[in-house]
């Protein structure tokens, strides 16, 4: 079954710089790649998505990159604010019926 | 639309004690799955459905049960509960390949 590595697992950046997080996927037949966002105690919301036919992805601040031949995939995140702070998930997943795999995580903290 | 809710938010049980967890969603999705999230382990899917009436297991299925009677919703059963239960569990639901939605979570402390 696919498997997802997330790195790092903690992060800490000075307000305004960039933070990037990245996974690794080990099925090649998946094709969709969220991020989740989760705050404190709360429960986790999707931030962006990618599929496997598209290379890169931006939304405001936040990009995604996305190598099929590496089989790796990044999240990008510019000027960051003291809200950026939280714990990030990547996940894979092939676009028919089979479950969401989730990396195990990355805490960013943006240091004001 | 409520989205996707989950009862109860907060629950304590004893060693050895049975309990279900309910989830429910009103977006009409096919989808729906069940994770815990233990510090530092992520999200760990414990069981999902892609329809009502089929079930399968995920990663960590042991100790628990479900079923999907209606597309709405998909109750976790404890069937007798252990301290290694002690967890944030999270019901979520989608469309097959698209934005998965999670409920609040309910926070089980099993002592």
């Amino acid at each position: 079954g696919e498997n997802v590595e997330q790195h790092p697992s903690t992060l800490s950046v000075q307000e305004g710089d960039s933070a990037v997080i990245k996974c690794t996927y080990s099925d090649s037949a998946s094709n969709y790649f969220p991020w989740y966002k989760q705050e404190l105690g709360k429960r986790p919301q999707l931030i962006i998505d990618i599929r496997s036919n598209v290379g890169e992805k931006k939304d405001q601040r936040i990009a995604v990159t996305l190598n099929k031949t590496a089989k790796h995939f990044s999240l990008h995140i510019t000027e960051t604010q003291p809200e950026d702070s939280a714990v990030y998930f990547c996940a894979a997943s092939t676009s028919g019926n089979t479950p969401l795999v989730f990396g195990k995580g990355t805490r960013l903290s943006v240091i004001a | 639309n409520a989205g996707v809710t989950q009862t109860p938010k907060f629950q304590v049980l004893k060693t050895g004690q049975s309990m279900t967890l309910q989830c429910a969603q009103d977006m009409n999705h096919e989808y729906m799955s069940w994770y815990r999230q233990d510090p530092g382990m992520g999200l760990r899917l414990i069981h999902y459905s892609v329809g009502a009436g089929i079930t399968d297991q995920g990663e960590v299925p042991n100790g628990y049960n479900v079923s999907r009677s209606t597309t709405e919703d998909f109750p976790l059963r404890l069937l007798s509960a252990a301290p290694s239960q002690t967890s944030v569990y999270f019901c979520a639901s989608s469309r097959p390949g698209y934005e998965q939605y999670f409920g609040p979570g309910t926070r089980l402390t099993v002592t």
